[in-house]
């Protein structure tokens, strides 16, 4: 597809499970990023990627959470042992640097986790 | 640390009325910077964005321009329209890759 995809697009779960969210970025970006969108407040950076590897893991919020990126195409977001406090919207978004500086990054729907 | 302050919402217009969000914004070095909307139900979208200082960003009748000496980015529409009604974000790009984004800021239109 032309944007950015992520799957599901809604999840609910109970406290304690394991989630998989799943992000397809648009086809030749080379970076990839997770954010996180609590209700009616602004996005967090968790995590971004260039190629396949994380320089910048800063924005993760504790060691339940972790990501991985693979054949500089898709990422999973994985947390382990939810909380309620883990119930947001998880957004990524892909860009491609250019030699006239950063583009903006382009964002899928997002994924809507509710942690019971 | 990197951060912006965006105007505090929500902000509820008749049609055709003229638009301003402030934003304002601490940063090391150059940033980009960004306007983001989100409308009802939708995913997050770029509106602008401008890359050096005096830039001035616009789209969809929105303009923005960068002002480093006042660290601003203010967002104005000349005649908003209902379907502008949306959640705006302001936000930075200083390098890291991250992107920084303002609390946002709601935006609703009245016939």
């Amino acid at each position: 597809g032309a944007g950015v995809s992520q799957s599901p697009s809604n999840k609910v779960t109970e406290k304690g499970k394991d989630v998989e969210l799943r992000c397809d970025p648009i086809s030749g970006h080379t970076a990839l990023y997770w954010y996180r969108q609590r209700l009616g407040q602004g996005l967090e950076f968790l995590i971004y990627f260039q190629g396949n590897s994380a320089p910048d893991k800063s924005g993760l919020p504790s060691d339940r959470f972790s990501a991985e990126r693979t054949g500089e195409s898709v990422s999973t977001l994985t947390i382990q042992r939810t909380q309620q406090e883990d119930s947001a919207v998880y957004l990524c978004a892909s860009s491609q640097k250019t030699s006239g500086g950063p583009t903006g990054q382009f964002f899928g729907p997002g994924t809507r986790l509710t942690v019971l | 640390g990197d951060s912006v302050t965006q105007m505090e919402g929500p902000v509820t217009l008749s049609e055709e009325a003229f638009l301003t969000i402030n934003c304002t914004y601490t940063a090391t070095g150059y940033p980009s910077l960004f306007w983001y909307v989100q409308y009802p139900g939708e995913g997050l979208q770029l509106l602008l964005k401008a890359t050096k200082a005096d830039d001035k960003g616009s789209n969809k009748g929105f303009e923005a321009t960068y002002r480093k000496e006042t660290t601003s980015f203010h967002l104005e529409k000349g005649s908003v329209q209902v379907s502008d009604s949306a959640v705006y974000f302001c936000a930075l790009n200083a390098g890291a890759q991250k992107l920084v984004f303002g609390q946002g800021t709601r935006l609703t239109i009245n016939p």
